[in-house]
């Protein structure tokens, strides 16, 4: 009964790379929510997307990220052109339904640094 | 959109106190407010959970009381053991998705 995974658990990167990071849904779970956190803080929603379809991305950075959720296969969260703040551990979530109500079942996230 | 504070950002108690933490949410038709414990390196862990139309709930030494017409909640930790000691987070369902408190560390001295 695997829970969500994410992978890479860590991610080097130089300025100016790409990024990508996966992230498989728990089992029957069609709902995923991508989180960025930085040091000492809290969890900054960035994008929710159901199968083949992005719901709300009010927290991504209108440059450089993006995100999908494809028939097949694990979300992706894809950073362009990295930069040092950049930086963060950036979590995965999901949910059998629609976010109201319904938990949020989360991954042990992608260390993302950026040198 | 929803926003939620938590207080206190740190905690420190010694084994077998009590530990309370608080959150105030500021949409009112919030409904839904889960409390989630992360230990290091690792993805937050939902711990207990409470909806609009309930104001208390226990699971042995974890509850949660929501008073709606404050709009603020808190979490209740009895009988603290080291293990205990994370950073825990309080969220509210705004628009379809969680919105999350600031964190609390508590550190739970033997």
């Amino acid at each position: 009964n695997a829970g969500v995974m994410q992978n890479p658990r860590h991610l080097v990167r130089r300025r100016g790379q790409e990024a990508r990071l996966r992230c498989s849904p728990m089992k029957g779970h069609s709902h995923v929510y991508w989180y960025r956190q930085l040091p000492e803080e809290g969890l900054k929603f960035m994008v929710y997307l159901q199968k083949e379809n992005i719901i709300d991305e009010s927290g991504m950075p209108k440059e450089r990220f993006s995100a999908e959720f494809p028939k097949e296969g694990p979300s992706i969260l894809r950073i362009q052109q990295v930069v040092r703040g950049d930086s963060a551990a950036y979590f995965c979530a999901s949910s059998p339904e629609r976010g109201n109500g319904s938990p949020l079942h989360f991954g042990n996230g992608t260390r993302l640094t950026v040198t | 959109g929803e926003n939620v504070e938590q207080h206190p950002s740190t905690l420190s108690v010694q084994e077998g106190d009590s530990a309370v933490i608080k959150c105030t949410y500021s949409d009112s038709a919030s409904n839904y407010f889960p409390w989630y414990k992360q230990e290091l390196g690792k993805g937050p862990q939902l711990i207990i959970d409470i909806r609009s139309n309930v104001g208390e709930k226990k699971d042995q030494r974890i509850a949660v009381t929501l008073n709606k017409t404050a709009k603020h909640f808190s979490l209740h930790i009895t009988e603290t053991q080291p293990e205990d000691s994370a950073v825990y987070f309080c969220a509210a369902v705004g628009f379809q998705k969680l919105v999350f408190g600031t964190g609390t560390r508590l550190l739970v001295s033997p």
